[in-house]
């Protein structure tokens, strides 16, 4: 069965500075997607950033880079120059792809602080 | 277009009533999901459709939650005999198949919060 972990509840990190989020993930699909999304305040979810699981290269989009360890099944998130405006929950999430069914599970993500 | 829209956005009940919460998803999205998140949480999945047919349903959901998306666009959620344990942000989503363009994020809705009293 697919399972998502995130070990941090919370993490402080000083603005400007980079910080780690971390996600493993348990699946026997060989083919299979993994999703950040962040969930500030106000409630709404923003995806981040995604990496699927054949893909040779981590994925990168802007200040977010994703550490992507197959063998490990690990997909830690990675924020650069962090700024306030980063404080929010983050969700790690994982979508299987070959068994014909498309289901997103999340883990119960990470409260980050930026602090100014 | 502008996203997928929730409604109502806010609903209080009293326990034993009937709710139902509908979701609009982005017009070209083929797939549409609902979550369910109580605070501090990450969103647990309830079910999805492709299209109009519901293709899995999660198996910690009461036969007291139905829904349906009639002719593949929207889709309504209903609760019946509301418990205080069905308290919670109930959030829809939607995606193109991932397969024909991008990598089938989820589109996330702003949700309905449910409180039952």
């Amino acid at each position: 069965a697919q399972k998502i972990t995130q070990t941090q509840p919370g993490m402080f990190v000083q603005e400007k500075e980079a910080v780690t989020l971390d996600c493993t993930y348990d699946t026997s699909d060989p083919s299979y997607g993994l999703f950040w999304y962040k969930q500030p305040s106000s409630g709404e979810m923003i995806f981040l950033i995604y990496q699927g699981s054949y893909d040779q290269q981590n994925a990168t989009e802007g200040r977010y880079s994703l550490n992507f360890q197959k063998a490990r099944k690990s997909a830690n998130l990675v924020i650069s120059a962090s700024q306030l405006g980063d404080s929010a929950m983050y969700f790690c999430a994982m979508r299987e792809g070959s068994s014909g069914t498309y289901k997103y599970i999340f883990g119960t993500g990470t409260r980050l602080k930026v602090l100014a | 277009d502008t996203g997928v829209s929730q409604d109502p956005r806010h609903k209080i009940t009293k326990r034993g009533q009937n709710v139902t919460f509908r979701c609009d998803p982005i017009s070209e999205h083929n797939r549409l999901y609902w979550y369910r998140q109580t605070l501090g949480q990450g969103p647990e999945f309830l079910t999805y459709f492709q299209n109009e047919a519901q293709l899995e349903k999660s198996r910690l959901l009461s036969d007291r939650f139905s829904a349906e998306r009639p002719k593949g666009s929207f889709s309504t959620l209903e609760i019946q005999r509301t418990e205080q344990g069905d308290s919670a942000m109930y959030l829809c989503a939607s995606s193109l198949e991932y397969r024909r363009e991008g990598p089938g994020e989820l589109f996330f809705g702003e949700g309905s919060r449910l409180t039952v009293l």
